[in-house]
């Protein structure tokens, strides 16, 4: 079966641009996630969307940072305009939701570059 | 709030050692989801284990194995017979069972074995 999928897998921008990632989750899985990853802040959070709904977006730095689920199989998340300190590695996870803490499955991550 | 705290950064051994990774968590909810997840060069996350609060029996995956103690509040990974294939980034994570299976991660621990 296949992953979790993302594209891109490298991305590097001029500082202004705006970025699109996409991810495309587990069949079946209806707990998606997003996180970004960094040397200073480790792994954090982003958004999670359950059913294609955003549960919690408290992590996204800021208005630059969007994300939509539109349906099931796809999720994007969107920076507009990037700055360098946006520079990370992001990560796409998803899962099944339920009461038994059902692990999250990741995504080989899109490494964005913002010069 | 939810903590997990990995107080080793950095561990170096030699191929064959035996090693223990420390994890050690805070969280208020009495249902609760501890887990591992290991992360080569490459860069993927991929989950090793996931071990419930009210299952407190040790695993053993062969060289590898956890010890889950309630008490002290710590979910220690063990490899045995340590592989420089095993050199990567290990990140114990935490999922409350009033967090939506939001995983909360420590710092990881970063262990290079050397032939």
């Amino acid at each position: 079966d296949a992953g979790v999928i993302q594209s891109p897998r490298h991305e590097v921008t001029e500082m202004g641009q705006e970025v699109t990632l996409r991810c495309k989750p587990i069949s079946g899985h209806n707990s998606l996630f997003w996180y970004r990853q960094t040397m200073m802040r480790g792994l954090e959070l982003l958004i999670y969307f359950n059913n294609n709904v955003p549960i919690d977006d408290s992590g996204m730095p800021e208005d630059r940072f969007s994300a939509k689920m539109p349906n099931a199989s796809f999720s994007t998340l969107k920076i507009q305009p990037s700055e360098p300190r946006d520079s990370a590695v992001y990560f796409c996870a998803s899962s099944l939701t339920g009461g038994e803490g059902y692990e999250q499955y990741f995504g080989p991550g899109t490494r964005l570059t913002v010069t | 709030a939810q903590k997990v705290t990995q107080a080793q950064t950095e561990i170096s051994v030699v191929e064959k050692e035996d090693v223990t990774l420390d994890c050690v968590y805070e969280t208020r909810d009495t249902t609760y989801y501890l887990f591992w997840y290991k992360q080569p060069p490459s860069g993927e996350l991929v989950f090793l284990i996931r071990r419930n609060s009210f299952d407190e029996q040790n695993e053993i995956s062969g060289r590898y194995s956890w010890n889950f103690q309630k008490s002290t509040s710590s979910f220690n990974f063990t490899i045995t017979a340590s592989q420089v294939v095993d050199s990567a980034v290990y990140f114990c994570a935490l999922s409350g069972d009033n967090a939506g299976n939001m995983l909360t991660f420590g710092g990881g621990t970063r262990l290079m074995v050397k032939p």
